[in-house]
Order: structure tokens, then C-alpha cells, then sequence
């Protein structure tokens, strides 16, 4: 159980371009998603934590307009990097919670993003 | 506001000797979760234990030991035999109330043949 299938598992784009992360739950339904940020030989960072149908929380230093976050099913989220820069650059990392359980999580493949 | 310490930032040993990574906690909760996570080269985390607050047995899994004593905050990690597919990045983890979890800078585990 708990299968997390986060896509695309790396993507190269182009400075001022958008770039969209997604995250599904396949077998389990999710209330809670985390999107953790992590930079070269870094650890992982919490960037913003979003409930279904509710509006995602950033963490402090996170913008909220550059990074935007949907979680309109309990199976479905995604992460759009919007005008994208090379100092965005980073792995990106979906984390679902299931249901009411407390304790621990699941993680998504990673995204790996690379700005040029 | 939590935090985790891994004060190792890299170690590194010869295959089969035994190796202790270290991870300070601190927290103002009264429940919190503790995890381990190794992450190899691709990326992708793998989940090797949770430790609730109210438990301090320590637990073994195969190779793999963990010590936890509230006491000292500290959740430590042993790996027993060691071998060259243990090397990676190995992080601690801390999570209290509905928050997301607040990581250690990790540990980088170097298995020399």
C-alpha cells in the first residue's frame, strides 16, 4: 500500500517558463499533501502543506505566486514553478498523508528541475 | 519550532565494520515522530523506521539498530556489518502536531569495498 507516483521524474526548461509537478495518491486517499524542496547536497526543505480543497500554507520565505499548489482531489496535487529562474533549480518532492494517520509518510519519487 | 541535528556530514567506513549515525531532536511537543529516511543517489527517499515519543524501546531490523532515549533526545542509527549498497545519504526526522517534518541536514555514508 501506500503508492505515491509523483511525474515528471525530471525536467529541463527555459528561463521565464512554467513548469507543472504532479503527485497522486494510487492506492489511498490523501487530505494532506507536503511539497518539500530540496537544493544540491541540502536537506529537505517544507515549502508549503495544502489540504483538499483548501488553499495551500507556505512556509516562511516560500512565495506563494511563484509556486502554486492544487489540491482539488484526495488523490491528485500539483506544484506549478511559474516563471521559472536557474535559482529555482532543485529537487522537488511530493508528500501525501493519509487520511487522519498520524506519524509516517510517504514520499513521491522526486522531481528533479533544471532551469536554463 | 523543531529541529534536528545530524552533526556527521559525512562518514566514512571499510565494508563490514559497524557505524553509529548520530541525530539530536529538539521539540516543545509532548508527542512527536521520529523517522529515518535513506535517500541513495536517485533521489528517491526509503523509509526505514518511525519512533512514536511514548516508545523508547530500541528496535532492531536485520543489520540496522536503532537507539532512542528521550533523556538525551537523541535517536541514533546503527548499521551493523556495513556494506557498499548502504552507502547514501541517510536523514533524521522530527514531526510533532499536523506539521510537516523537519529534517536533519543528513548524513552522507561512504562504504568503502
Amino acid at each position: 500500500g501506500a503508492v505515491v507516483s509523483q511525474h515528471p521524474s525530471w525536467v529541463i526548461c527555459k528561463s521565464g517558463t512554467s513548469v507543472k509537478i504532479e503527485c497522486r495518491s494510487l492506492d489511498f486517499q490523501a487530505t494532506t499533501m507536503f511539497w518539500y524542496r530540496q537544493f544540491p547536497k541540502q536537506s529537505l526543505m517544507l515549502m508549503a502543506t495544502s489540504n483538499e480543497g483548501s488553499k495551500a500554507t507556505y512556509e516562511q520565505g516560500v512565495e506563494k505566486d511563484k509556486f502554486l499548489i492544487n489540491h482539488a482531489s484526495l488523490t491528485l496535487s500539483t506544484l506549478t514553478v511559474t516563471s521559472a529562474h536557474p535559482e529555482d533549480s532543485s529537487f522537488y518532492i511530493c508528500s501525501p498523508k493519509r487520511g487522519d494517520r498520524v506519524g509516517g509518510y510517504t514520499f513521491g519519487s522526486g522531481t528533479r528541475l533544471t532551469v536554463v | 519550532a523543531q529541529k534536528v541535528t545530524q552533526a556527521q556530514t559525512e562518514i566514512s567506513v571499510v565494508e563490514k565494520e559497524d557505524v553509529t549515525l548520530d541525530c539530536v531532536y529538539e521539540t516543545r511537543d509532548t508527542t512527536y515522530y521520529l523517522f529515518w529516511y535513506k535517500q541513495p543517489p536517485s533521489g528517491e527517499l526509503v523509509f526505514l523506521i518511525r519512533r512514536n515519543s511514548f516508545d523508547e524501546q530500541n528496535e532492531i531490523s536485520g543489520r540496522y539498530s536503532w537507539n532512542f532515549q528521550k533523556s538525551t533526545s537523541s535517536f541514533n542509527f546503527t548499521i551493523t556489518a556495513s556494506q557498499v549498497v548502504d552507502s547514501a545519504v541517510y536523514f533524521c526526522a522530527i514531526r510533532g502536531g499536523a506539521d510537516g517534518l523537519t529534517f536533519g541536514k543528513g548524513t552522507h555514508l561512504i562504504i568503502q569495498p
